[in-house]
């Protein structure tokens, strides 16, 4: 059935350093790929997101990449701050409609 | 994106009670959707709240448990019927906007005793 892996389920690095979580996803027909952040008692908001008609793509200190022959997308986050620790979740949309949702990294950066 | 609201945002209830909870959006939107988290966990669809329709449900969700209404473009409401100590769960509602991208309610914290 449909499916995304995630890993790490927890990455701690130091203020500055940067972060990568990787993601798999079973679905050959997914074309549509979300990246949420959750804080500690928040609802999940979107940060950045990618289809599959692209390889990369960037916003300031985030970048996420996608091998769709792999089936793999990952999420980057560049000069980490403590306000980056939370939850991430990668999402892919199945040809279904609806997302199926990884399990999570919790992302520490200590300063 | 839309705002999204959600009430109650926190209730505490005994087992064997429901408890409706209500998503309003401050746009129109054809997709609502309605997810739970349980503590530690990632996001489990529920179901997806058709307007003019019967909900969707997802594998492991009925409707008898989880009675889902959509009146209107805006509101849906997912009520948790005879609840248990296991229904203790965050749940959302999320909406589809712009081709693709869904949006997140604050979320509704449920403890059951």
């Amino acid at each position: 059935g449909e499916n995304v892996e995630q890993h790490p389920s927890t990455l701690s690095v130091q203020e500055g350093d940067s972060a990568v979580i990787k993601c798999t996803y079973s679905d050959s027909a997914s074309n549509y790929f979300p990246w949420y952040k959750q804080e500690l008692g928040k609802r999940p908001q979107l940060i950045i997101d990618i289809r599959s008609n692209v390889g990369e793509k960037k916003d300031q200190r985030i970048a996420v990449t996608l091998n769709k022959t792999a089936k793999h997308f990952s999420l980057h986050i560049t000069e980490t701050q403590p306000e980056d620790s939370a939850v991430y979740f990668c999402a892919a949309k199945s040809n279904t409609g609806k997302l199926i949702f990884g399990q999570g990294t919790t992302l520490q950066v200590k300063p | 994106s839309a705002v999204i609201s959600q009430k109650p945002s926190r209730d505490i209830c005994q087992r064997g009670t429901s408890l409706t909870i209500q998503c309003q959006v401050d746009s129109q939107v054809t997709m609502m959707f309605w997810y739970r988290q349980q503590p530690g966990q990632s996001l489990t669809l529920i179901a997806t709240a058709n307007q003019g329709s019967e909900a969707t449900y997802e594998s492991g969700f009925v409707i008898d448990k989880f009675p889902i209404s959509r009146p209107n473009l805006t509101f849906s409401t997912l009520t948790v019927s005879n609840m248990s100590p296991e229904d203790s769960s965050i749940y959302l509602c999320s909406v589809e906007q712009s081709r693709d991208t869904q949006y997140f309610g604050p979320g509704t914290r449920l403890t059951v005793l």
